[in-house]
């Protein structure tokens, strides 16, 4: 089974310069969820999609950052412009079905290194 | 609010040793509890959950750990630990009603050889 996929590994902008990631989440998988984890600490969420319908980004910077997954199936990430606090590894996660159920388990794709000069 | 909270930041051990990390979480409802581990240069991956039932639950690779209610306490244990462990270890909390998986800052996990 393919895991999830992400593009870029690494990414070095200069702020306020854009930036986008994409994910590509296990086939079948309705769920997917954006991270952001700084140097140090645990993964934050951003956003969390069901199919193609946000389900929570309460944590998302919405003046700079936008997600979307129009089809149900890959995601972007945007950051426009970027911060230098935006430096951190950027990580997909999907699962079968959201939380509270027993196929809940999240997997986790290998993330993009972003560099903000 | 959703917390989870992790006793120690670095942890440095010989082969063989017996390994025990430290997390509590703080959720007022239901929670789900996992431990990740992600070795250098590799994506997070599962260890092991729990749902319910019993609160001694085995993962991968001889891990194990223990959830105890009446402490919000989920710590991970190994009796023997291996230069192969070497990595950084995430507890990790959903709420079952909030579907939010919340995070612990992670330990870092040095194993010498």
């Amino acid at each position: 089974e393919a895991g999830v996929a992400q593009s870029p590994r690494y990414k070095i902008i200069e702020k306020r310069q854009s930036v986008a990631f994409w994910c590509n989440p296990i086939s079948g998988h309705a769920t997917l969820y954006w991270y952001q984890q700084i140097l140090g600490q645990g993964p934050k969420l951003l956003i969390q999609f069901q199919n193609n319908g946000v389900v929570d980004d309460s944590q998302l910077p919405k003046d700079r950052f936008s997600a979307e997954r129009l089809k149900g199936v890959d995601s972007t990430l945007k950051i426009q412009p970027a911060k230098l606090e935006d430096s951190a590894v950027y990580l997909c996660a999907s699962s079968l079905e959201p939380g509270g159920s027993l196929t809940n388990e999240q997997f986790f794709g290998p993330g993009t290194r972003l560099t903000v000069l | 609010a959703q917390s989870v909270s992790q006793h120690n930041h670095h942890v440095i051990l010989s082969e063989a040793a017996s390994l025990e990390l430290g997390c509590n979480y703080s959720y007022g409802g239901t929670v789900n509890l996992f431990w990740y581990v992600q070795y250098p240069g590799q994506h997070l991956q599962l260890l092991l959950k729990y749902f319910s039932g019993d609160p001694l639950v085995k993962g991968i690779k001889g891990f194990e750990a223990e959830f105890i209610k009446s402490k919000f306490s989920f710590n991970l244990r190994k009796p023997s630990v291996q230069w192969s462990d070497t990595a950084e270890y995430f507890c990790a909390a959903l709420g079952v009603d909030t579907g939010k998986l919340i995070f612990g800052q992670g330990t870092t996990l040095q194993v010498k050889p």
